[in-house]
């Protein structure tokens, strides 16, 4: 986990608020992800990255925008938080070379939306 | 589209008795496969994948999987279980025809009882 960080780790907001989360990686890997996690649903996918000038929509993208500033950093935003934006969010890298590779992923940013 | 489904929301076994996850998947080609465990308060962490070769994977911690294509499963093993092996699994696929995305399944809660 110490290879990819988050920040916040914890974080409570109103709604309305803009807010963003950040992802840092010293793995050195190109492709960079952020999933959100609920209870029963495992992880969605909601943005990923290839390279700086590569982003793409995943499943669940509506209400968040992503940021890739480098290719170690990955941030996520919420431009206007809602309360069914409430989840736990992972930041995940893998390696371009090869598809059997796996992903890393982050501790994870618990965000409450009130 | 290419999916998994976990089954089981929770597995309840004895210390020292086996146990399994179950994990089936739906996807085109060939599948690449894999278990993620997920501790509290902490991010996913990687067992073990399938990519080609032996059906029989062994991964982290004591765990391996079997791989059977005729029932498009990949159920994950272990001879016995520890009261630490209590966590989250996730099964995961990824699809190398769409991006190498992953699709993850909704999560299968294991608790071991001493």
């Amino acid at each position: 986990d110490a290879d990819v960080t988050q920040t916040p780790r914890n974080r409570i907001t109103k709604t309305g608020k803009r807010i963003m989360l950040e992802c840092s990686q010293t793995k050195g890997h190109d492709r960079m992800y952020w999933y959100r996690q609920d209870p029963g649903l495992g992880l969605r996918l909601i943005y990923y990255s290839f390279d700086v000038k590569d982003i793409n929509k995943g499943e669940i993208s509506d209400g968040y925008s992503v940021s890739r500033q480098a290719q170690a950093k990955f941030s996520l935003s919420l431009e206007s938080a809602i309360p069914n934006q409430t989840a736990l969010y992972f930041c995940a890298t893998s390696d371009l070379a090869g598809s059997g590779n796996e992903q890393f992923f982050g501790p994870g940013t618990r965000l409450t939306v009130l | 589209a290419q999916s998994v489904a976990q089954p089981e929301d929770q597995v309840n076994v004895a210390e020292g008795n086996p146990l399994t996850v179950k994990c089936t998947y739906s996807v085109s080609g060939n599948p690449y496969l894999f278990w993620y465990v997920q501790y509290p308060n902490r991010g996913l962490q990687f067992l073990l994948k399938y990519i080609t070769g032996d059906n029989l994977v062994k991964g982290s911690y004591g765990f391996e999987a079997e791989f059977n294509k005729s029932q498009t499963s990949f159920h994950l093993k272990k001879p016995s279980a520890l009261v630490s092996d209590s966590a989250l699994y996730f099964c995961a696929v990824r699809d190398i025809n769409n991006f190498n995305k992953f699709y993850f399944g909704s999560g299968t809660k294991l608790n071991v009882k001493p």
